[in-house]
């Protein structure tokens, strides 16, 4: 069954630095999403991507944030200068075509994002 | 905008015991209503879904939820809970075009 796959599993990174997270949707999906949960809360919605432009972003999505579908089909969330609180686990999501209020998002396993 | 609560942070029950998991929500607007589980080291993966008409949904292991309008829940059900029922839960709510909105999650441990 295919599956969203992300890598790495943790990353580590001082504060300051840039870093990219991975993701590989599936492969007939069109609507990416990354999420992301600071530890003990809850998942927080960051941004919908489709049609190579961001649909949606919430508060949290800064312009530290960014979003990229470089090859067709990796699609990247990169973080420009780390601070203490990006630290979470950050969650991929893609769905296939149809009405979006419908669409089950299929989630990866997760990158856990560590700034020191 | 829609919010989730999930009273339970953490449920332990013995196995083949019956679970509730609890969630309510808000919203001002007709939702689709869903749960997601996470197994250790894994991502999150659907359980069920509410879209529209019966209000009791099922999932293939044994789970069944209820939307219930009128007091704005869609609480998790299972008669009889396994040891690899093990996981924490996460219920969410989408409104039409926006994105999912989850709850904090609750951790179910099945006790042998």
């Amino acid at each position: 069954e295919p599956e969203v796959t992300q890598t790495p599993s943790h990353q580590v990174t001082q504060m300051g630095q840039e870093v990219i997270l991975r993701c590989v949707p599936i492969s007939n999906h069109l609507y990416f999403y990354w999420y992301r949960q600071i530890l003990g809360q809850k998942v927080e919605f960051l941004v919908s991507f489709y049609n190579n432009e961001i649909s949606e972003k919430s508060e949290i999505f800064d312009d530290q944030f960014s979003v990229e579908r470089p090859d067709g089909s990796n699609f990247t969330l990169k973080i420009r200068s780390t601070k203490l609180e990006d630290s979470a686990m950050y969650f991929c999501a893609s769905s296939p075509p149809g009405l979006r209020g419908t669409d089950t998002q299929y989630f990866g396993p997760g990158t856990r994002l560590t700034v020191l | 905008a829609q919010s989730v609560t999930q009273l339970d942070s953490q449920v332990p029950v013995f196995e083949e015991a019956p679970v509730e998991l609890r969630c309510n929500y808000s919203s001002s607007v007709s939702v689709y209503l869903f749960w997601y589980v996470q197994y250790p080291n894994q991502g999150l993966q659907l359980l069920l879904k509410y879209l529209s008409g019966s209000t009791l949904v099922e999932s293939i292991n044994g789970f069944e939820a209820e939307f219930n309008k009128s007091q704005t829940s869609f609480h998790l059900r299972k008669p009889s809970v396994h040891i690899s029922d093990t996981a924490e839960y996460f219920c969410a709510v989408r409104g039409g075009n926006t994105p999912l909105v989850f709850g904090k999650g609750t951790r179910l441990s099945v006790i042998a």
